[in-house]
């Protein structure tokens, strides 16, 4: 498998109920961040996690990381119908030389549809 | 709140012809990025560039690619003979110059490239 796996594919849910998605990856990072991208639109930065960090909290969205596992979690409390999109996990590879030109890997994303 | 912009947002090519994409990213912000998505698939890296040069790019970023930024504000990919498989959505993105990668990336709206 790739790089920054997200599951479940598609998510499906009513207004008001919480929203769990899930990441994996494979190699060493420098950190993690979730994205959303709205239908034929860009992709607008969520939350970003650092490898030195475990839990990170912004509004209704919590993240958390288990870089043992090489995974993370994005969820997403009291839902809404605006929250209806798909959700994207990405990557920053760490390096030992310390340089980072940001390079973000992308997953294959979470469709995620909130029902009013 | 500052903005990255591309244009145009539908570029309709004929194969083999040349194409150039244009983007317009946020003016303090060093680090500049192509991805692209092919439909229905993940967002994939094609190339960063800092400090007037090519940091990082992808085995996708072949010869037929190039990209420049003439002018200190505009950011510009050039795909020399377009073919089928390049259609796709086309996203630039930047970053400010901090923070060894631990910065997100902001993203345009990005440009439908469809190649006939």
């Amino acid at each position: 498998s790739q790089q920054g796996e997200e599951d479940p594919q598609a998510l499906s849910i009513q207004e008001g109920e919480n929203a769990t998605m899930n990441c994996s990856y494979k190699t060493s990072i420098n950190n993690l961040q979730w994205y959303r991208q709205n239908s034929g639109r860009g992709l607008v930065h969520l939350i970003l996690i650092r490898s030195n960090e475990r839990e990170k909290h912004s509004g209704r969205l919590r993240v958390t990381l288990d870089t043992s596992k090489k995974s993370s979690s994005l969820l997403i409390t009291a839902s809404r119908a605006a929250d209806t999109a798909s959700y994207f996990c990405a990557t920053v590879r760490s390096n030992a030389g310390g340089t980072s030109y940001g390079k973000l890997t992308f997953g294959q994303g979470t469709i995620l549809t909130v029902h009013p | 709140e500052p903005e990255v912009t591309q244009t145009p947002s539908h570029q309709v090519t004929q194969m083999g012809q040349e194409v150039i994409l244009r983007c317009v990213p946020i003016s303090n912000h060093l680090y500049f990025y192509w991805y692209r998505q092919i439909l229905g698939q993940k967002v994939e890296f094609l190339v960063s560039f800092y400090n007037n040069e090519i940091s990082e790019k992808s085995e996708i970023f072949d010869d037929q690619f190039s990209v420049e930024r003439p002018d200190g504000s505009n950011f510009t990919l050039k795909i020399r003979s377009t073919k089928l498989e390049d259609s796709a959505m086309y996203f630039c993105a930047s970053r400010p110059h901090r923070g060894r990668g631990n910065q997100p990336q902001h993203f345009g709206d990005g440009t439908r490239l469809s190649i006939l």
